[in-house]
């Protein structure tokens, strides 16, 4: 597609629930990075793949989060037992390469609720 | 952890005026991003800059680089109402990872 995509847009969990977010990156774009935004601040690196290879997940929070990128193109961002400091909104960005001669291409992002 | 710090946090302008916005970083760098974000949205890339360079121009965006300041400014020259936006600096090092700033809230006036 044209741009990056993610689904669900927004996500209201009860605590304790499980949860999975989904990234439709450019296609071809090698690059995918998970990003966590509390309200009012800046993006926190959460994860990021190189195609399928998930080279660095040193900003995952907690063993409750996992992402995976199984064929090297859709990754999904799983959260476990929600809790309520898991809300914010959770942004995805695909870059054409590795090396950041290019700007990154982020979606609208999930804002994740936790009630 | 936040590398960039942007100043000002907050900034008013009227329609017409030009919007400076400044950038402080911490560790040796790449590269460095400029971003907006309106309400609700996701980020937008503006413009970048490498570590070997000093300046750089897109339409009405201006920014610049003092590596040995550890810092950068975006100029938006003639703002418009529709400018208004957060915008943020983000450091790329050797990781590929982006780092983000807390961002500054750019406010045009029609």
């Amino acid at each position: 597609g044209a741009g990056v995509s993610q689904s669900p847009r927004y996500k209201v969990a009860k605590r304790g629930q499980d949860v999975a977010l989904r990234c439709d990156p450019i296609s071809g774009h090698v690059s995918l990075f998970w990003y966590q935004q509390a309200l009012g601040q800046g993006p926190e690196f959460l994860t990021y793949f190189q195609n399928e290879a998930q080279l660095d997940k040193s900003g995952l929070p907690s063993d409750r989060f996992f992402a995976e990128r199984p064929e090297g193109s859709v990754s999904t961002l799983k959260i476990q037992r929600t809790q309520q400091e898991d809300s914010a909104v959770y942004l995805c960005a695909s870059s054409l390469a590795r090396v950041g001669w290019y700007g990154y291409t982020f979606g609208s992002g999930t804002r994740l609720t936790v009630v | 952890s936040q590398q960039g710090e942007e100043d000002p946090q907050a900034l008013s302008i009227q329609e017409g005026e030009n919007a400076t916005m400044n950038c402080s970083y911490k560790t040796s760098i790449n590269n460095l991003q400029w971003y907006r974000q309106n309400s609700g949205r996701g980020l937008v890339h503006l413009i970048l800059i490498r570590s070997n360079e000093r300046e750089k121009h897109s339409g009405r965006l201006r920014v610049t680089l003092d590596t040995s300041k550890k810092s950068s400014s975006l100029l938006i020259t003639a703002s418009r109402a529709a400018d208004t936006a957060s915008y943020f600096c983000a450091t790329e090092t050797s990781g590929s990872r982006l780092t983000f700033g807390e961002g500054t809230q750019l406010t045009v006036n029609p």
